[in-house]
């Protein structure tokens, strides 16, 4: 039941991509394309972004796109502005069960 | 719409007991797993305990696992975590959420809080 891994945090600038990585096992990343993303504003309950680690919900903007190789997820954010400063974290199903969910420890990301 | 809405938070002594109830709407609850997430304040998200569409599988996260019962009433289209023997480290923000392994029907509600202290 181990955290997923990620950077405490990241920034850039408006207009610049930046990307946000999230590191698990082959019990969970690795091994399955159920990773999602996590958009949080402070007081505000999380916003999924990306879910089966490419996959946008409609509304989310296509600046977000997501990846994956071997044991590590990806979030890019192209074209930055400022209303994404936010919290971001990952999660992934896990081997353990049917219903497990980890969460990565999260990455705050400042728009300069 | 789809809703869920946490209640049962507040100030609590150490070692008191609080139950959470989460209702839900504008979906089949009978349908779908639901997880309980907890947020201490300043800290990342981390799921306390799943509980399968029809009540009968249940996981928790090791640290809680003596202390925490997810239940739900289907019912009722509720889901419920009765927290025992309270510590100052369980105050945090509970959010219950579905958060399915395929699609984009995500949904969480806006938390409830619990704070320990005495």
């Amino acid at each position: 039941q181990s955290a997923l891994t990620q950077p405490a945090s990241v920034s850039g600038s408006p207009g610049q991509s930046i990307t946000i990585s999230c590191t698990g096992t082959s019990s969970d990343v690795g091994g399955y394309n159920y990773v999602s993303w996590y958009q949080q504003h402070p007081g505000k309950a999380p916003k999924v972004m990306i879910y089966e680690v490419s996959n946008r919900p409609s509304g989310v903007s296509n600046r977000f796109s997501g990846s994956k190789s071997g044991n590590t997820a990806s979030l890019t954010i192209s074209g930055l502005q400022a209303a994404d400063e936010a919290d971001y974290y990952c999660s992934s199903y896990t081997s353990h069960n049917d219903l497990d969910v980890v969460f990565g420890g999260g990455t705050k990301l400042t728009v300069l | 719409q789809v809703q869920l809405v946490e209640s049962g938070g507040g100030v609590v002594q150490p070692g008191r007991s609080l139950r959470l109830s989460c209702a839900a709407s504008g979906f089949r609850f009978s349908g779908y797993a639901m997880h309980w997430v907890r947020q201490a304040p300043g800290k990342g998200l981390e799921r306390v305990a799943v509980v399968s569409y029809d009540g009968r599988q249940k996981y928790y996260v090791d640290s809680v696992k003596d202390r925490f019962t997810i239940s739900r009433d289907n019912s009722k289209n509720t889901l419920y975590l009765q927290i025992d023997s309270l510590r100052p480290e369980d105050t945090a923000l509970f959010f219950c959420a579905r958060i399915p392994k395929n699609g984009d029907q995500h949904y969480w509600g806006q938390g409830t809080l619990v704070t320990v202290s005495s």
